[in-house]
């Protein structure tokens, strides 16, 4: 079984400075990592991924994310935020093999870019 | 990149009738599409999972009978909700999974609402 933690709902960042968006799962089985933007009334986007391999992850937009195994973390970071940041972030894990390969959402963080 | 895509984008209906969305994956061939809802503020639940040309998996507490999934093509994927009422009014949003990868690639979703 898998379940993914995204601490903090609501993130609320000037703009320019460091977005740190929290996220942390279990998982029984080598997971994959994923990170997904949903701007409204869109479907996701993805952000980046971990499969295996380098565990600092550079994605779209400038954002990056880090596995950390054990932590069993998979925090989002970008180092200045922009007003286009301003979105819903889900962070969501897969298991790396076999038939539990769906996606495991968390319930998301609002990202809020004040100007 | 790859693209999802979904038709209606949005669907407004009378409670009783029938109502088909389309997700397509345009640029690559899909063995295996999703089906989530996803209610105002919360994340994505998944509803099922579908592969070519065998029979959908629901999650549980998902009625089979009431969601009718059909997966004719390796590019497309239908969702037919059946007898829809009020409570069915929801944010439909498919993904389909590259053949070959791990990644899934999400439409924009479908809006509908329910009189």
């Amino acid at each position: 079984a898998q379940s993914v933690t995204q601490l903090g709902s609501h993130v609320s960042v000037s703009e320019g400075a460091l977005v740190l968006l929290r996220c942390n799962y279990s998982s029984s089985v080598p997971p994959y990592l994923f990170w997904y933007v949903q701007y409204p009334n869109q479907g996701l986007q993805l952000l980046l991924k971990y499969t295996t391999g380098a565990t600092l992850v550079k994605g779209i937009n400038g954002f990056e994310a880090e596995f950390k195994k054990s932590e069993t973390s998979f925090h989002l970071t970008k180092p200045s935020a922009h007003m286009s940041d301003a979105a819903e972030y889900f962070c969501a894990v897969s298991a790396a093999s076999g038939s539990a390969r769906q996606l495991t959402f968390g319930s998301g963080t609002q990202l809020t870019v004040l100007p | 990149g790859a693209v999802v895509s979904q038709h209606p984008s949005w669907v407004i209906c009378k409670s009783g009738t029938s109502v088909k969305i389309e997700c397509r994956s345009l640029d690559f061939q899909a063995t295996t599409m999703f089906w989530y809802r996803q209610f105002p503020k919360q994340s994505l639940m998944l509803m099922a999972t579908s592969n070519e040309g065998s029979k959908a998996t629901y999650e549980q507490g998902v009625e089979k009978d009431k969601f009718l999934i059909n997966h004719a093509s390796l590019t497309l994927s239908t969702l037919t909700v059946t007898s829809a009422h009020p409570e069915d009014s929801s944010f439909y949003i498919c993904s389909a999974r590259e053949w070959g990868t791990d990644t899934q690639y999400f439409g924009p979703g479908t809006r509908l609402t329910v009189l």
